[in-house]
């Protein structure tokens, strides 16, 4: 078990293109979240899912926001039309639910410059 | 509205010295976490408590539950523990996502 990975680890990209973040949780774990977290900043909630279900998004993820979890293993989010306040980084976590206390496992992040 | 705030915002250490970082929160439900993120970005979580402390090493998080404060020491500090040292406290209901702090900036000069 290598624990939680996330491609890239660092992505510019130019204002108005699109791109997708993956992320590759611990691999029993059934929970994968996506924070998201802007320079002097604590991480913020974007969305969650329980297998493939895609169970809660934060109103931080605008419409060009997409994420997706389709066989309940690794997610993806994509971002589109990408503007500069878009640059952070891009945190997934994963955890295994029911457990005594729940504890999530943090990747390395995504950083996303846009220019 | 659950929120989370840390103190303080910046410390700078003398390598040696006795380190206290602060939280307050505000919900409580289940378990606080402490978390070490390093430049370049990756997130380590610490400790995660409920009650009384838990030491690993040098690092003790300690928690009142009644006032809803909890706080991280580190002992013998040393200039690898620099980083910065985030409070995260799960949100009421099913989701568990964390509500963050905005962390401390730990800086152990030698």
């Amino acid at each position: 078990d290598t624990g939680v990975s996330q491609d890239p680890r660092h992505k510019i990209t130019k204002r108005g293109q699109n791109v997708t973040f993956r992320c590759d949780p611990i691999s029993e774990h059934n929970r994968l979240y996506w924070y998201r977290q802007t320079l002097g900043q604590g991480p913020e909630f974007l969305t969650y899912f329980q297998n493939e279900a895609q169970l809660e998004k934060s109103r931080l993820l605008s419409d060009r926001f997409s994420a997706e979890r389709p066989k309940g293993s690794f997610s993806t989010l994509e971002i589109q039309r990408t503007e500069q306040g878009d640059s952070a980084m891009y945190l997934c976590a994963s955890s295994l639910v029911p457990g005594v206390r729940e504890t999530q496992y943090f990747g390395p992040g995504t950083r996303l410059l846009v220019l | 509205k659950n929120e989370v705030e840390q103190s303080p915002q910046n410390l700078t250490a003398q390598e040696g010295e006795f380190i206290t970082i602060n939280c307050s929160y505000s919900v409580g439900i289940s378990a606080l976490h402490w978390l070490q993120q390093h430049p370049g970005g990756g997130i380590v979580s610490l400790f995660m408590l409920s009650s009384g402390k838990k030491k690993h090493g040098r690092l003790i998080a300690t928690i009142n539950i009644q006032e809803k404060h909890s706080s991280l020491h580190i002992t013998a500090s040393h200039p690898r523990d620099s980083a910065v040292y985030i409070c995260a406290d799960p949100s009421a209901g099913a989701t568990n996502k964390l509500i963050f702090g905005t962390g401390t900036l730990l800086a152990v000069q030698p």
